[in-house]
């Protein structure tokens, strides 16, 4: 089993659509955990910090269920810049992160 | 404020030829990393180096070679290029808190093609 999983999309949604991206992790020592945002051939950068209790970011949710080891990122009223690769990471004993292969979003006009 | 820099922003190698990655960050960051990612593969980690003087293999050590010549700067080298490590290469760097480190801040990459 990879070590973190996700939806590998794409995700192809209308403007305006509210769509949800699931991620799941292995290592139940895990303590951080981040969605990144990464554009076309540019670098990863972070998105939000993803807390035990939620949190919310604008239109951007994440929510962490440490029971189920299950991630999850929400984006509300899509807007055509929100298309990226959506990457959801997680810390390895707090010595460095280990990433997800990636959900590609494209949100159409 | 630059954050993090790695030249070059893209190289072609021959095959056995050998080339090193720079990469410096200017936010007094103690940790750094280099990661490659291949597509489906996201990114994987090559070393990191918690501290100045100290280095650690990560998941794809295999062919690379690095040094934290300061705490500015975290170089990777590649002895004997193959077309396997054709690649993009991502250098970051992180801050920590006291329940260990915080998000990464990521160079632009290189794009490497071995031929």
């Amino acid at each position: 089993r990879k070590e973190v999983e996700q939806d590998p999309g794409p995700f192809n949604v209308p403007e305006g659509a509210t769509v949800a991206f699931n991620c799941t992790y292995s290592n139940s020592a895990s303590q951080s955990f981040f969605w990144y945002r990464q554009d076309c051939r540019k670098e990863p950068k972070l998105l939000m910090s993803v807390y035990s209790s939620g949190n919310e970011d604008g239109r951007f949710t994440a929510q962490l269920n440490r029971a189920s080891q299950y991630i999850s990122l929400l984006i509300r009223d899509s807007k055509l810049s929100d298309s990226a690769t959506y990457l959801c990471v997680v810390d390895n004993y707090g010595q460095n992160f280990v990433f997800g292969p990636g959900t590609r979003l494209s949100v159409l006009p | 404020n630059a954050g993090v820099t790695q030249t070059p922003k893209f190289q072609v190698l021959k095959t056995g030829q050998s080339m090193t990655l720079q990469c410096a960050q200017d936010m007094n960051h103690n940790s750094m990393y280099w990661y490659r990612q291949d597509p489906g593969m996201g990114l994987r980690l090559i070393y990191y180096s918690a501290s100045e003087g100290t280095t650690d293999k990560g998941e794809v050590p295999n062919g690379y070679n690095v040094s934290r010549l300061n705490k500015r700067e975290f170089s990777l080298r590649l002895e004997s290029a193959a077309p396997s490590q054709t690649s993009v290469y991502f250098c970051a760097s992180s801050e920590e808190t006291g329940e260990g480190i915080y998000g990464y801040t990521f160079g632009s990459g290189t794009r490497l093609t071995v031929v």
